[in-house]
């Protein structure tokens, strides 16, 4: 199976509501990244959490990372109807030289 | 803000044609990549280049396909007889300095084969 695994695959939450997604890798990495991709758009970088970091903060956004479950989750604080995206976590495997994405957990929020 | 620019936004071809999709970096940057995304399926990486040269590549990335820094300035990637299976969105990305560290993604180039 696939190197990143997001979990859920799809969430819907009402404006304001906390969205908490998941994602799984099976290799040692260098580095866990976050990313956003509004429909038929291009990726935004989001946050990047090191493999020697825990959790890590940004704005609204709040990234744990746990290396002996080789998982890590993104939580967005007081959604709005602006965050409706997709979001794709992304792994360099150590040795690598290239960022490895996951399946993407397409978030909906609800007005 | 500096940002990655990809042209052209749609390319609709005929199967069997060569398609050059192009890429402009952030300036001073020094990693360079490809990525594709079939509709509504994962971002695939397709090939890393630093220093005018390819550092990594993956299986999708045969003989069919090619990149190129031509004039410092444009990345490109060309593939050179094209299959109906190629039709995807591609993204161009830059990274500053660490090939390990945070990506700049263009807003992709959609390609058609027909």
């Amino acid at each position: 199976s696939q190197q990143g695994e997001e979990d859920p695959q799809a969430l819907s939450i009402q404006e304001g509501e906390n969205a908490t997604m998941n994602c799984s890798y099976k290799t040692s990495i260098n580095n866990l990244q976050w990313y956003r991709q509004n429909s038929g758009r291009g990726l935004v970088h989001l946050i990047l959490i090191r493999s020697n970091e825990r959790e890590k903060h940004s704005g609204r956004l709040r990234v744990t990372l746990d290396t002996s479950k080789k998982s890590s989750s993104l939580l967005i604080t007081a959604s709005r109807a602006a965050d409706t995206a997709s979001y794709f976590c992304a792994t360099v495997i150590q040795g690598a030289q290239k960022l490895v994405f996951g399946q993407g957990t397409r978030l909906t929020i609800n007005p | 803000e500096p940002e990655v620019t990809q042209t052209p936004s749609h390319q609709v071809t005929q199967m069997g044609q060569e398609v050059i999709l192009r890429c402009v970096p952030i300036s001073n940057h020094l990693y360079f990549y490809w990525y594709r995304q079939i509709l509504g399926q994962k971002v695939e990486f397709l090939v890393s280049f630093y220093n005018n040269e390819i550092s990594e590549k993956s299986e999708i990335f045969d003989d069919q396909f090619s990149v190129e820094r031509p004039d410092g300035s444009n990345f490109t990637l060309k593939i050179r007889s094209t299959k109906l299976e190629d039709s995807a969105m591609y993204f161009c990305a830059s990274s500053e300095g660490r090939r390990t560290g945070e990506l700049f993604f263009g807003e992709g180039s959609r390609l058609t084969v027909l």
